[in-house]
């Protein structure tokens, strides 16, 4: 089936320095990605979504200066935290959908811990 | 109120078990997302349904669309299945449920 490559899987930074996390799916074209973030012991929410060759839609409540997505190509969606402080901390999963299917698979995930 | 709604939030079964999960979604939508979630964090997408029902292996998905409620079955329960279980709908926009905790144990 497709896949969705997020790296890297895990990431410790120290806060005030910025953290880039890579989504890539490997075997489709993504035109839509998706960037969700999930708090210890609570459920996905999402983030952003991300087209390519367009600005990323932010959800309500979250800094795009902050948050910054890029979408370049039709395989690659990063997602940079500027500025990293400590409750950024949180598990950061992409998806990606499958424009020929219309399934969406998701990535693994990125464990940030701001120190 | 949340938009969708899973039960049980946690769920203990013998190996061998015939295991529902169920989701319920008070929204329109376009698909429903079935995750699987293991204790490091990876997220994998187990289904996506519209309507009827899929299966895949042991897993059994089904969706009611005009009841707005959707269940995940799993057949010949085994400990690598203890995860955490997300119900997922797009419409406008996505809405995720809070997960059921699954321990199959041996």
């Amino acid at each position: 089936g497709a896949v969705v490559s997020q790296h890297p899987s895990w990431v410790i930074c120290k806060s005030g320095t910025s953290v880039k996390i890579e989504c890539r799916s490997l075997d489709f074209q993504a035109t839509t990605m998706f960037w969700y973030r999930q708090f210890p012991k609570q459920s996905l929410m999402l983030m952003a979504t991300s087209n390519e060759g367009s600005k990323a839609t932010y959800e309500q409540g979250v800094e795009k200066d902050k948050f910054l997505i890029n979408h370049a190509s039709l395989t690659l969606s990063t997602l940079t935290v500027t500025s990293a402080h400590p409750e950024d901390s949180s598990f950061y999963i992409c998806s990606a959908k499958d424009p020929a299917s219309y399934e969406q698979y998701f990535g693994p995930g990125t464990r940030l811990t701001v120190t | 109120k949340n938009e969708v709604e899973q039960s049980p939030q946690n769920l203990t079964a013998q190996e061998g078990e015939f295991i529902t999960i169920n989701c319920s979604y008070s929204v329109g939508i376009s698909a429903l997302h079935w995750l699987q979630q293991h204790p490091g964090g990876g997220i994998v997408s187990l289904f996506m349904l519209s309507s009827g029902k899929k299966k895949h292996g042991r897993l059994i998905a089904t969706i009611n669309i005009q009841e707005k409620h959707s269940s995940l079955h799993i057949t010949a329960s085994h400990p690598r299945d203890s995860a955490v279980y997300i119900c997922a709908v797009t419409g406008n926009q996505f809405y995720f449920g809070t997960g059921t905790s699954l321990t199959v144990i041996p």
